[in-house]
């Protein structure tokens, strides 16, 4: 069973638009981390932004943000003013403290293009 | 420069081929990684290492076998190779105890079994 589900394959954007990714997970844990990633197109991994479930508020980072909704165990990362370069598939990562943290699940990603 | 760097890029084998994946850093990070990344799955664990000859599987290890002789190289080997492993290959590595906010990719390994 999928524990870490993003429900849309793909999504596009024009440029300067707000874009929206969703993601949902599984766990039974009190302390897990939700990580998102950025493929690019040479296939390199290139870290976003992370929220704990102990963070009281969404988490910011430069142009990426996250909606955390805990108790739906639902987590969006969100783009502000899209660019062509933010084009590429976004994945989230669960990570959870029974493995210290040093596990990731990831969801299946969303394939992103945002287009002049 | 922190890097993690796999070689080969690309590599066409057959069926019944013994393969080599081989991972390096450059960060002395304790612990490194395998996945594997398949259309419409994203990425899944194989193996993950916490050092030097400390391995333990992930959530697909059926089929694989790593090594981790040194801090800074982490193999991947496939003994007989199956059609079913064609993927990428993701190696990565870590600070250890965790941080996966601190988890850092190599550019991937292409595999093709025939």
């Amino acid at each position: 069973a999928q524990r870490v589900t993003q429900v849309q394959p793909t999504g596009s954007s024009q440029w300067g638009e707000e874009v929206t990714l969703d993601c949902s997970y599984e766990t039974s844990e009190y302390f897990y981390c939700i990580i998102w990633y950025r493929q690019l197109f040479s296939g390199e991994m290139v870290f976003l932004i992370y929220q704990t479930s102990f963070d009281t508020q969404n988490q910011r980072n430069g142009r990426y943000s996250v909606v955390f909704q805990k108790s739906l165990k639902s987590i969006s990362l969100v783009i502000s003013a899209s660019q062509p370069e933010d084009s590429g598939t976004y994945f989230c990562a669960l990570s959870e403290a029974s493995s210290s943290f040093s596990k990731l699940v990831f969801g299946q990603g969303t394939s992103l293009s945002v287009v002049p | 420069d922190m890097k993690v760097t796999q070689m080969p890029r690309y590599l066409i084998k057959r069926m019944g081929e013994n393969v080599l994946l081989e991972c390096g850093q450059d960060m002395s990070h304790e612990t490194m990684y395998w996945y594997r990344q398949d259309p419409g799955l994203g990425l899944q664990l194989i193996y993950i290492s916490y050092d030097v000859d400390s391995n333990s599987e992930g959530d697909i290890p059926k089929g694989y076998r790593v090594s981790r002789k040194k801090r800074e190289h982490f193999s991947l080997i496939l003994d007989s190779a199956k059609t079913n492993q064609t993927s990428v290959y993701f190696c990565a590595s870590s600070r250890g105890g965790g941080g996966a906010e601190t988890l850092y990719f190599g550019s991937g390994t292409r595999l093709t079994v025939l």
